[in-house]
């Protein structure tokens, strides 16, 4: 059972457009990160969440936490092909031994 | 700094054989993960040490055994691999609740 579900799953756009990623659970987590993957490599953590209704900003993403902590979405403004990668979202849950459920990612490709 | 490192790199096994995969830590995370990562299914956790002594298991441990061999090393086991086990393998360590560090990934392929 995926608890997260993140869409879309592939995402290919140009230089300088907008995206948004989706993150979406019917279940409630304590906090909910997002990380990037470039290929060959391990998760990087981007940003973590923990207030309901929260909004974190890193240069041109913007990070979004749902007011019920079911869902989170990230926002990338003017993409540029350095954001190439796979973006995975992962929720916390309480009682879980700080483990994390990821979501299945969205690939992203930003082309020149 | 070193982090999370992770041995081997890559390792091909025939059906049957069994291995060890090792990890380590320099960060004096009290928790450490191992996870595998499968084309379109996201990284899924495979067992846990919240902190030296103990382990649990996550949502695929079948098939796989582990041991925290130290606050440092965190290693999983396969017994006797099935193609099935073909995938990226992923340890992680984080302080209680904070920040999950990722190493660099072990590939496995099981003919």
């Amino acid at each position: 059972t995926q608890l997260l579900e993140q869409s879309p799953q592939f995402l290919s756009i140009q230089e300088g457009e907008n995206l948004t990623v989706y993150c979406n659970s019917s279940s409630v987590f304590s906090s909910l990160q997002w990380y990037r993957q470039e290929p060959g490599e391990g998760p990087v953590l981007l940003v973590t969440v923990v207030t309901g209704g929260e909004v974190k900003k890193l240069k041109r993403l913007t990070f979004q936490f749902g007011d019920a902590r079911k869902d989170s979405s990230l926002h990338i403004t003017a993409a540029q092909p350095g954001d190439t990668g796979l973006y995975l979202c992962a929720g916390e849950r309480s009682n879980s031994g700080y483990a994390l459920n990821f979501g299945k990612g969205t690939s992203l490709l930003v082309t020149p | 700094n070193a982090g999370v490192t992770q041995t081997p790199k890559f390792q091909v096994l025939k059906t049957g054989q069994s291995m060890t995969l090792q990890c380590a830590q320099d960060m004096n995370h009290n928790s450490m993960y191992w996870y595998r990562q499968d084309p379109g299914m996201g990284l899924r956790l495979i067992y846990y040490s919240a902190s030296e002594g103990t382990t649990d298991k996550g949502e695929v441990p079948n098939g796989y055994n582990v041991s925290r061999l130290n606050k440092r090393e965190f290693s999983l086991r396969l017994e006797s691999a099935a193609p099935s086990q073909t995938s990226v393998y992923f340890c992680a360590s984080s302080a209680a609740g904070e920040t999950q560090y990722f190493g660099p990934g072990t590939r496995l392929l099981v003919l």
